[in-house]
């Protein structure tokens, strides 16, 4: 199984700064056609989670463009440029690239 | 408008079976490239992927796990459904089912979630 590391396990922020979580897979998630699937997903308290990134760095729909991610092979990062009050919660990656499918731990943002 | 929602027991004794059923719209399981995921949250902790079928009926599931798991899909109801056998105080959790898209590889559109908690 491909293990997804996730640090910090919590980022306190001030409102209006910007928020960086890393994540990093156990093996590369390049797949065989070439593309790396790599998706972010937002869990707000009492929420389900929502997808925000597919592959690596594309924002789904209805996402704000202050969420941003990069990364390749092994080490991705999500971004948020200026973190709002509504931005709170728990951010996880996730790999599907290989079966079985793999989330990392969570990293929780929360305001300062 | 994708919308997902699970149903089914939300007590379940050590030993039972538990069914979950995904009620969706807004999508065919029918048309080529779909999915839908079952994955789960046991309290405060994080993400557990379980189950995946897809619109060709196409079954995937978690090794761990793969022993006690049957996913199934009526694509005329528009529902999934999961079974999982010899419920565990471990297995308590929230469910959740979601909606894939081959050409995203990502769940997209995820259920509320329905708790279920093993207890005699």
């Amino acid at each position: 199984d491909i293990v997804m590391t996730q640090t910090p396990l919590s980022s306190p922020v001030t409102l209006g700064q910007p928020a960086s979580i890393s994540c990093r897979s156990s093996q590369s998630l390049v797949h065989s056609d070439g593309n790396t699937y790599l998706s972010w997903l937002q869990q707000r308290p009492g929420q389900p989670p929502r997808l925000l990134i597919y592959k690596i760095s594309n924002r789904f729909s209805g996402v704000p463009d202050r969420f941003s991610g990069s990364g390749a092979g092994t080490d991705f990062t999500l971004k948020i440029s200026r973190v709002e009050a509504e931005d709170v919660g728990v951010y996880y990656c996730m790999q599907g690239t290989q079966f079985p499918l793999t989330f990392g731990g969570g990293t929780k943002v929360e305001i300062k | 408008q994708i919308t997902l929602k699970e149903s089914g027991p939300t007590l379940v004794k050590p030993t039972q079976t538990l069914t979950l059923t995904c009620t969706f719209s807004g999508f065919s399981l029918s048309t080529s490239g779909v999915g839908v995921g079952w994955i789960r949250q046991p309290p405060g902790k994080a993400l557990e992927w379980l189950a995946l079928i897809y619109w060709d009926d196409d079954k995937r599931y978690s090794p761990s796990l793969k022993s006690r798991l049957t996913i199934t899909k009526d694509t005329s109801k528009n529902q999934v459904v999961l079974t999982m056998t010899n419920m565990d105080s471990l297995d308590t959790a929230t469910y959740y089912c979601a909606h894939r898209l081959q050409q995203l590889v990502a769940f997209d559109y995820w259920g509320q979630g329905t708790l279920v908690t093993v207890s005699s």
